[in-house]
């Protein structure tokens, strides 16, 4: 099972907005919605941000957002704060009923 | 609240074993998924396994007939049996609930070293 593909780094100003995308297969993203995202900080273990796609747990700031269009997911974090700079993980389960994570994103807030 | 406690890690000489553990409380282990998932130094999250609450398991092709995972109701706890170890399973090792449509709770990790 390849890895899902998310850009290495993205980067944006406070209180802009940016976009972190997931690409998989049919056979993960695109067949399920169950698509998760996680916020790591360094040395910290990863906190669920977005689940089954576009949902948010309780305590997570309603400027972070998800979508899915066919096989590439999608996470949107509006007004950038200092906090959320971070790593960010997608996930999705998958055909073979395992889970397949992204690389990971490097976010910086400038 | 939810706590998940990770135990077990240290150095292994490659071909070697260890066994993880974690220990749970805050919820009702048994009606849970329970999963393993692991970061090498520098790297991404990769998922290593999940125990569903009937005990049927899968695993992450990387570990499947080196690695096993368990897990004790009454004792709240949750187990990977790890054989064979690589230099390539050097990580630190992540305790989550869940497994079946997501993980919302974390371990804080125990580091597994596997070299010569």
């Amino acid at each position: 099972q390849s890895a899902l593909t998310q850009p290495a780094s993205v980067s944006g100003s406070p209180g802009q907005s940016i976009t972190i995308s997931c690409t998989g297969t049919s056979s993960d993203v695109g067949g399920y919605n169950y698509v998760s995202w996680y916020q790591q900080h360094p040395g910290k273990a990863p906190k669920l941000m977005i689940y089954d796609v576009s949902n948010r747990p309780s305590g997570v700031s309603d400027r972070f957002s998800g979508s899915k269009s066919g096989n590439t997911a999608s996470l949107t974090i509006s007004g950038l704060q200092a906090e959320d700079e971070a790593d960010y993980y997608c996930t999705s389960y998958t055909t073979s009923s395992t889970w397949v994570f992204g690389g990971g994103t490097k976010l910086t807030v400038l | 609240q939810v706590q998940l406690v990770e135990s077990g890690g240290g150095l292994v000489k490659p071909g070697g074993s260890l066994r993880l553990s974690c220990a749970v409380s805050g919820f009702t282990f048994s009606d849970y998924y329970m999963s393993w998932i692991r970061q090498a130094p520098g790297k991404g999250l990769e998922w290593v396994s999940y125990i569903s609450v009937r005990s049927n398991t899968n695993y992450a092709d990387s570990v499947k007939g080196r690695f096993t995972i368990s897990r004790d109701n009454a004792k709240n706890s949750l187990f990977l049996q790890m054989d064979s170890l690589r230099v390539e399973d050097t990580a630190v090792y992540y305790c989550a609930r869940g497994g079946a449509t997501r993980f919302p709770y974390w371990g804080q990790g125990t580091l597994v070293t596997v070299s010569s």
